[in-house]
């Protein structure tokens, strides 16, 4: 399996904290992303990397923002948590090279209450 | 905009039986197409295509690309209760290095 790890692996908040999550990669692939996964919509992106401190948005962005300022790390952070963005978060990594093979984390499951 | 579409979303079927799944894809700049399979937890890879027309094969899975449909089908031949999933296609860009999901097809075998 990629060396791929997720942090906390459950969590559970009240709207309106603040909420960092962690992804952690042994493999040094240049590509991280960050999705979630809700009923009836799949993965849906919300952030990727592309290399250290270089990012960009995904489609469901808004609430959410990230940083990379090692190539093993990305954090995704909720700056005032809400109740929508319950859900589970998976991150991925991939290589371009590789024409975006990705593995995924295990997974973190978020509940905002 | 850029879509993924699979279909059927839900889908249950016997054990024994084959069954196919189908991806098409509206994406500008396409690179390669992925299938992944998720259980109870992460999505675990499968295949990646990219070029029209070569199966790629794994057991009792196989999966093409047809580029000229902007499509592409898992077969799963001999279907066993442990085939029973979540089964996501993917599409990667080349314009921003994005990855786009469709939203899975959910198979279910029976014993």
């Amino acid at each position: 399996d990629a060396g791929i790890t997720q942090s906390p692996r459950h969590k559970v908040t009240e709207t309106g904290t603040p909420v960092t999550l962690r992804c952690h990669q042994t493999e040094n692939h240049r590509y991280m992303y960050w999705y979630r996964q809700d009923p009836g919509h799949g993965l849906r992106l919300i952030h990727y990397s592309y290399g250290v401190k270089d990012t960009d948005k995904g489609e469901v962005s808004d609430g959410y923002s990230v940083s990379r300022s090692k190539t093993e790390d990305f954090l995704l952070t909720l700056e005032s948590a809400t109740s929508s963005q319950t859900s589970v978060y998976f991150c991925a990594i991939s290589e371009k090279d590789r024409d975006y093979e990705q593995y995924f984390g295990p997974g973190t499951r978020l509940t905002v209450t | 905009e850029d879509k993924v579409v699979q279909s059927p979303l839900s889908l249950v079927v016997h054990e024994g039986d084959t069954v196919t799944l189908n991806c098409s894809y509206e994406v500008t700049n396409f690179r390669s197409l992925l299938w992944y399979k998720q259980e109870k937890k992460a999505p675990t890879f499968l295949f990646m295509l990219t070029s029209s027309g070569i199966e790629k094969k794994s057991g009792r899975l196989s999966s093409i690309l047809d580029k000229k449909e902007l499509s592409s089908i898992l077969n799963i031949t001999a279907t066993q209760t442990g085939d029973s999933a979540i089964y996501l296609c993917a599409v990667g860009r080349n314009r921003d290095d994005k990855i786009i999901f469709g939203k899975g097809t959910r198979l279910h075998i029976l014993p």
